[in-house]
């Protein structure tokens, strides 16, 4: 079974734009969430978002948003980029059913550069 | 809010020796715990979890670990490493009342392997 997917795997943007990062879970996970990596602030949840709905959300300022679709691939989104925002971006999926801690499956990451 | 402490931030070792990497979490109330492993430019990989049941908990890669609810602490040991074992180490942990797939991590260890 193919793992988690999650492109592109580097990005390197201006601050001021804005970014989408795309993440396709294993085959058969109908949960995703994701987490921010920083050497500062470490590994922080962002969001998840079971059968296209947002779950539950980290605490982190409206610019970072998500959405999932009806396949459970996700995106997320960074509105007007700051420099403090270069991280890596990791991905998780995890099996059916959801309604227990099961084990999250992570991506490789994207590894998203402000400049 | 649950918090997760790594005390070390870098354990040395020689190969062959046996090794611990210490973690602590905030709550007493029931929670699951999570060991992940990070290898350089990579995502995170689940080397073991426990949910309940049995406090000795055993993992891939010859790791584990044992969950103390009296000292709300899940050290991670391996009895001898080997130099592939180089890597950062998380402790995670999900409460059921903040939501299952929200991870909080630890900030990690890093476990350098020397021949």
């Amino acid at each position: 079974k193919a793992g988690v997917t999650q492109t592109p795997r580097y990005l390197i943007k201006t601050r001021g734009q804005q970014v989408t990062l795309s993440c396709s879970p294993i085959s058969g996970h109908r949960s995703v969430s994701w987490y921010q990596q920083t050497p500062g602030q470490g590994l922080q949840f962002l969001f998840e978002y079971f059968s296209e709905t947002q779950r539950n959300k980290g605490n982190f300022p409206g610019r970072f948003s998500g959405r999932q679709f009806s396949n459970s691939r996700s995106e997320m989104n960074v509105s007007t980029l700051e420099l403090g925002d270069s991280a890596l971006y990791l991905c998780a999926s995890s099996p059916p059913p959801s309604g227990g801690p099961y084990e999250q499956y992570f991506g490789p990451g994207t590894r998203l550069t402000v400049t | 809010a649950q918090s997760v402490t790594q005390l070390d931030s870098q354990v040395p070792v020689f190969e062959e020796a046996p090794v611990e990497l210490r973690c602590n979490y905030s709550s007493s109330v029931s929670v699951y715990l999570f060991w992940y492993v990070q290898y350089p430019n990579q995502g995170l990989q689940l080397l073991l979890k426990y949910l309940s049941g049995s406090t000795l908990v055993k993992g891939i890669n010859g790791f584990e670990a044992e969950f103390n609810k009296s000292q709300t602490s899940f050290h991670l040991r391996k009895p001898s490493v080997h130099i592939s074992d180089t890597a950062e180490y998380f402790c995670a942990v999900s409460d059921p009342h903040t939501g299952f797939q929200k991870l909080v991590f630890g900030t990690g260890t890093r476990l350098l392997v020397s021949p």
